[in-house]
């Protein structure tokens, strides 16, 4: 089974503290994206990456950082937490050419609260 | 702008069929995807359309029509497991997904 762990199921942290949501696949997946899902939203892209060190910006990059210093590992980085940054993270791998979407393979999620 | 439409909630009798709508207008097509996510958990892929017509499979079908911006997902002989949000995606000009906001099917017996 193709299988992507994310770290941490549930976590609260406080305002400015330094985050960091861990994504780990096993299948030797070319992309890896960070998404956040909030209610009566769409999935929104953070970041991805195509190949190990390389990451693009998606749609809210700003607050987030990432790294990808492995190819089966993809973090997520909020460096200064913030109250609106309380959501649900997911991690997704996939193929597809530079990034581009073909089926994704979603983790279980983290669901972050920062008071 | 980019925007994808789905209901947000629908309710349907055990053993009977439902169609979830999806209406998008995006910056270029390149194929139209469902996802099933059960509360709480991943969401996991259902089909995918980048043809008009009709896909079947099993229970499940989907259908598009890219001159409408249209598709539908098809549930069949409804079973309670199948109470979940279910997420509608297109792929665009870059390749990049863009998601609506999913709709939350429930089931009732």
């Amino acid at each position: 089974d193709v299988k992507v762990t994310q770290s941490s199921r549930y976590l609260v942290k406080r305002t400015g503290e330094k985050v960091f949501l861990e994504c780990v696949q096993d299948m030797d997946h070319e992309n890896m994206f960070w998404y956040r899902q909030d209610p009566g939203l769409g999935l929104r892209l953070i970041y991805f990456s195509y190949d190990v060190k390389m990451k693009e910006k998606g749609d809210i990059p700003e607050g987030y950082s990432v790294s990808r210093e492995k190819k089966e590992r993809f973090s997520l980085i909020l460096e200064s937490a913030s109250t609106n940054q309380t959501s649900m993270y997911l991690c997704a791998t996939g193929t597809g050419p530079l990034g581009g979407a073909n089926v994704l393979t979603f983790g279980a999620g983290s669901r972050l609260t920062v008071l | 702008g980019q925007n994808i439409d789905q209901p947000t909630e629908m309710t349907a009798t055990e053993g009977a069929i439902v169609q979830i709508n999806c209406t998008y207008q995006t910056s270029g097509f390149n194929g139209l995807f469902w996802y099933q996510q059960h509360a709480g958990e991943a969401p996991t892929f259902l089909s995918y359309n980048v043809l008009d017509g009709l896909e079947e499979k099993g229970r499940f079908s989907s259908f598009l029509s890219r001159s409408k911006g249209y598709s539908y997902l098809l549930l069949k002989e409804l079973q309670m497991k199948d109470s979940a949000s279910y997420l509608c995606a297109v792929r665009d000009s870059n390749y990049q997904l863009i998601w609506g906001a999913g709709t939350k099917l429930i089931i009732k017996p």
